[in-house]
């Protein structure tokens, strides 16, 4: 079946502006997840959405980041004011339970210029 | 919070050798550790985990260990071959107060010599 996808694959961007990088987990899949990963690190954790509902946004580096997943299945991930250090690649991943094996997006390359 | 250490942070390994990876975890309520494979601009991809109430876990010329008691898990990879050149990473799955959280380590980069 069709594995996650997310879009745009690319973004570039100017420092102050706002993007939404958009996620469409396995269907199914009630759990979701999104990760940043920056330049030879691992991918680190930002969101947890259970269903509809984030169950744990401890990730998150600030306010100017928000998520969302109104429906329970696609979700958006939304950066405010971006700045310079949010460039990374941003990955979403989805398992069908919290506890099940979590399959990843191919990414969304952010560059804030 | 969960802490994982990956070493080495880069491998270099002849074709038809063996290739371990090491890992060490911090939260002894981690209980699911799995192994990503990435390769240069493609997405992570699962190649193998294993549960903390198993020890071991084989598939083909793969596996991974766990002893929980020091913490410490390790990928083994057998018969190396130049398309298992790549970045690994190991994970661990914090899952306290309703959360499933990987953290992930910083990765290996292998590299196959033909």
């Amino acid at each position: 079946g069709a594995g996650v996808s997310q879009t745009p694959s690319n973004k570039v961007t100017e420092k102050g502006k706002y993007v939404e990088l958009r996620c469409d987990p396995i269907s199914g899949h009630t759990a979701l997840y999104w990760y940043r990963q920056s330049l030879g690190q691992g991918p680190e954790f930002l969101i947890y959405f259970q269903g509809t509902g984030a169950a744990d946004d401890s990730g998150l580096p600030n306010d100017r980041f928000f998520a969302v997943r109104p429906e329970g299945s696609v979700s958006t991930l939304k950066i405010q004011r971006t700045e310079r250090g949010d460039s990374a690649v941003y990955l979403c991943a989805s398992s069908f339970s919290g506890l099940g094996t979590q399959y990843f997006g191919p990414g969304t390359r952010l560059t804030v210029l | 919070g969960e802490n994982v250490e990956q070493h080495p942070s880069t491998l270099s390994v002849q074709e038809g050798d063996s290739a371990v990876i090491k890992c060490t975890y911090s939260d002894s309520a981690s209980n699911y550790f799995p192994w990503y494979k990435q390769e240069l601009g493609k997405r992570p991809q699962l190649i193998i985990d294993i549960r903390s109430n198993v020890g071991e876990k084989k598939d083909q010329r793969i596996a991974v260990t766990l002893n929980k008691t020091a913490k410490h898990f390790s990928l083994h990879i057998t018969e190396t071959q130049p398309e298992d050149s790549a970045v690994y990473f190991c994970a661990a799955l914090y899952s306290g107060a309703g959360s499933y959280q990987l953290t992930f380590g910083k990765g290996t980069k292998l590299s196959v010599i033909p």
